[in-house]
């Protein structure tokens, strides 16, 4: 299976401070997507990084990927309370068709 | 528009009936996809549609049943589910990158909290 999974399973930090929040997975992929999902909604999509791109950037996020060593990792600079989610990592293997998720990791920023 | 609609936003039903959920997206997009989510877990992939046609069916028991209609709508078809089946199940959507080389991001609805009792 090419889920991905994420780590640490959750995180509490405080507002201003930076989040860090890792993914590895076990095949090689054409991309790899993170997602953001407050509480009960639906998800919404924050940065796509293809298997060729090593960095990515959107506002305060920063994607990072690194295929030798199967892993992603989703930076949040200056964090706000608004930032309290969970985050999954999606990878979509080769040929697979599909992007499948982990388990997440759930942020949370205390004001 | 960049939206997934989905209805019903919540859905009780029966062991005994027979209901649909319904999804809708008007971005031109390819791939439609079912998600099941139970509480304080990742969504689960259920089926994939790409160009309408079933892609994808990730061993789904046949009490569910997925229809494409046409490019823009996907709908699940529910009949004589099980108290287990309670979840909030999503649509999503995306483009399909035509040199094989996978999907763009997908657009995901609001969900359906659907409740079997």
């Amino acid at each position: 299976s090419q889920q991905g999974e994420e780590d640490p399973q959750a995180l509490s930090i405080q507002e201003g401070e930076n989040a860090t929040m890792n993914c590895s997975y076990k095949t090689s992929i054409n991309n790899l997507q993170w997602y953001r999902q407050n509480s009960g909604r639906g998800l919404v999509h924050l940065i796509l990084i293809r298997s060729n791109e090593r960095e990515k950037h959107s506002g305060r996020l920063r994607v990072t990927l690194d295929t030798s060593k199967k892993s992603s990792s989703l930076l949040i600079t200056a964090s706000r309370a608004a930032d309290t989610a969970s985050y999954f990592c999606a990878p979509e293997g080769h040929n697979a068709g599909k992007s499948t998720f982990g388990d997440g990791t759930t942020l949370t920023v205390k004001p | 528009d960049t939206e997934v609609t989905q209805t019903p936003k919540h859905l009780v039903m029966g062991m005994t009936n027979k209901k649909s959920l319904k999804c809708e997206q008007h971005m031109g997009h390819r791939a439609m996809y079912w998600y099941k989510q139970k509480a304080k877990k990742p969504p689960e992939l259920m089926f994939v549609y790409s160009y309408e046609k079933l892609s994808i069916n990730e061993s789904v028991p046949s009490r569910f049943s997925p229809e494409c209609p046409n490019s823009s709508l996907l709908n699940l078809h529910l009949h004589a589910l099980q108290p287990e089946d309670s979840a909030l199940y999503l649509c999503a959507s995306s483009q399909v990158i035509k040199t094989g080389r996978g999907h763009t991001e997908a657009f995901f609805g609001q969900g359906t909290r659907l409740t079997v009792v």
